[in-house]
């Protein structure tokens, strides 16, 4: 069974880091970009960025709203892939989902998020 | 990279057919047809309904299809249920080769 879990959420002052991790388990991890996305509280979805495999450069692509703050990273041993969220602010509260996508051996064109995890909640107080 | 727009809302009656309009742009929408869309009840997470415009999983009720007209996709519930009540998002792969989300639609079930 595919699964993917989200971990590392919790309550960080504005200013501060956090890392969330997405263990994914049921699958060929390596063979999948990962995705991130987040949903402030009464909002709605928003795209924060994705890794590709390393097969495909492992290159990140990422929202400008967290471009030069948040980097995106993989484990393929671990199955893990991580956003590291710097400098903090109080509109970075939300719920952080992670999202798969299959990269063939040629491309990683059709970001079809077809399984994702149940999230993980941020809160940056101020 | 604006949001791709999406009416706040729809609603419909049980049995009646709706359509959710999702509008981009030549860079987004318009150039590509990785556009898929996604079904969220509250405090759940998202579930794919449609990908590449119109093909839909395995496990998703024919009720449910897509379509794409220039810069506009769209999504369209046949049939409509109480269980189709909930929020509904499109996704779209861009030029930059980013992502962009819609706004969202809440669907309503008189």
């Amino acid at each position: 069974e595919v699964q993917l879990v989200e971990s590392g959420g919790g309550l960080v002052q504005s200013g501060r880091s956090l890392r969330l991790s997405c263990t994914g388990s049921g699958y060929v991890f390596e063979d999948y970009a990962v995705t991130w996305f987040r949903q402030a509280p009464g909002k709605g979805l928003e795209w924060v960025g994705f890794i590709r495999t390393l097969g495909q450069g492992g290159t990140t692509e990422y929202a400008a709203s967290v471009k030069g703050r948040f980097i995106i990273s993989r484990d393929d041993f671990k199955n893990i892939a991580y956003v590291q969220m710097n400098s903090l602010k109080s509109e970075d509260t939300a719920v952080y989902y992670c999202s798969r996508f299959y990269c063939s051996s040629t491309s990683c064109y059709d970001p079809i998020q077809d399984f994702w995890g149940q999230g993980t909640l941020v809160t940056v107080s101020s | 990279q604006s949001a791709l727009t999406q009416p706040a809302s729809v609603s419909g009656s049980p049995g009646q057919s709706i359509t959710i309009s999702c509008t981009g742009t030549g860079s987004d929408i318009g150039a590509n047809n990785y556009i898929s869309w996604y079904q969220q009840h509250p405090g759940k997470a998202p579930k794919l309904m449609i990908f590449d415009v119109s093909n839909r999983p395995s496990v998703i009720s024919n009720r449910f299809s897509g379509s794409k007209s220039g810069n506009t996709a769209s999504l369209t519930i046949s049939g409509l249920q109480a269980e189709d009540e909930a929020d509904y998002y499109c996704l779209s792969y861009t030029v930059s080769s980013t992502l962009v989300l819609g706004s969202g639609t809440k669907v309503t079930v008189l």
